[in-house]
């Protein structure tokens, strides 16, 4: 069965430090994998996904399929990227399993 | 253009009463999905629409709950009988087609609490 595990529920780095979310996946099949956020007092929404290569708002994350992971990075953090990450994985018939979430704060 | 909505927002009911949760997605959106979301947990798949029909309803936890999506739009979740366990944040996802391309864009969510 598919799985997506983030280790950390609480994630605290200052501002202009370099941030890393840890999301790791098992899946049988060939992953397609994304990352979500949350800001305070909104939706849900899509910050990137692996198929793109894309860089959004200075974070990008790598498909290591040799270690199942699908780690988010940014160099230097700020303030407004704090907020609640979720990574998630796409199966079949386009259904998301996502993980608990990472809360990120980014400290002034 | 306006974004997925859902209705209510809150939603208090007493065990063993019955509810009814609306998504209206994206105009034009032919994927519709619902998730149910626990406190600090994150979303958990229920149900997915493709048009009127449900692709994939392995999801969702029981024969209490059922979905409808008769027209291809909107969308209805109902809860029979209604325990504890239910309270949650039930979201709504719509997304214009299907597989790693298409983006699922969510609704602000019905947050539904079981006295």
């Amino acid at each position: 069965a598919q799985r997506v595990t983030q280790p950390e529920k609480l994630l605290s780095v200052f501002k202009g430090a370099p941030v890393e979310l840890k999301c790791n996946y098992s899946y049988s099949g060939s992953p397609e994998l994304f990352w979500y956020v949350q800001y305070s007092r909104q939706r849900l929404q899509l910050l990137l996904r692996h198929i793109s290569r894309e860089s959004i708002k200075g974070f990008t994350a790598d498909l290591n399929k040799g270690e199942t992971s699908f780690h988010l990075k940014k160099p230097f953090a700020q303030e407004e990227d704090s907020a609640m990450y979720y990574c998630a994985l796409e199966t079949s018939g386009s259904r998301l399993t996502f993980g608990e979430g990472t809360q990120l704060t980014v400290n002034p | 253009g306006a974004g997925v909505s859902q209705t209510p927002s809150n939603k208090v009911t007493e065990k063993g009463k019955y509810v009814e949760l609306r998504c209206d997605p994206i105009s034009g959106h032919t994927a519709l999905y619902w998730y149910r979301q626990s406190l600090g947990q994150g979303p958990e798949f229920l149900i997915y629409f493709q048009g009127t029909g449900a692709a994939d309803d392995s999801g969702l936890p029981n024969d209490r709950f059922f979905a409808v999506r008769p027209e291809g739009s909107v969308s209805t979740l109902k809860i029979q009988r209604t325990e504890r366990g239910d309270s949650a944040v039930y979201l709504c996802a719509s997304s214009a087609g299907t597989g790693g391309q298409e983006t699922q864009y969510f609704g602000p969510g019905t947050r539904l609490l079981v006295l």
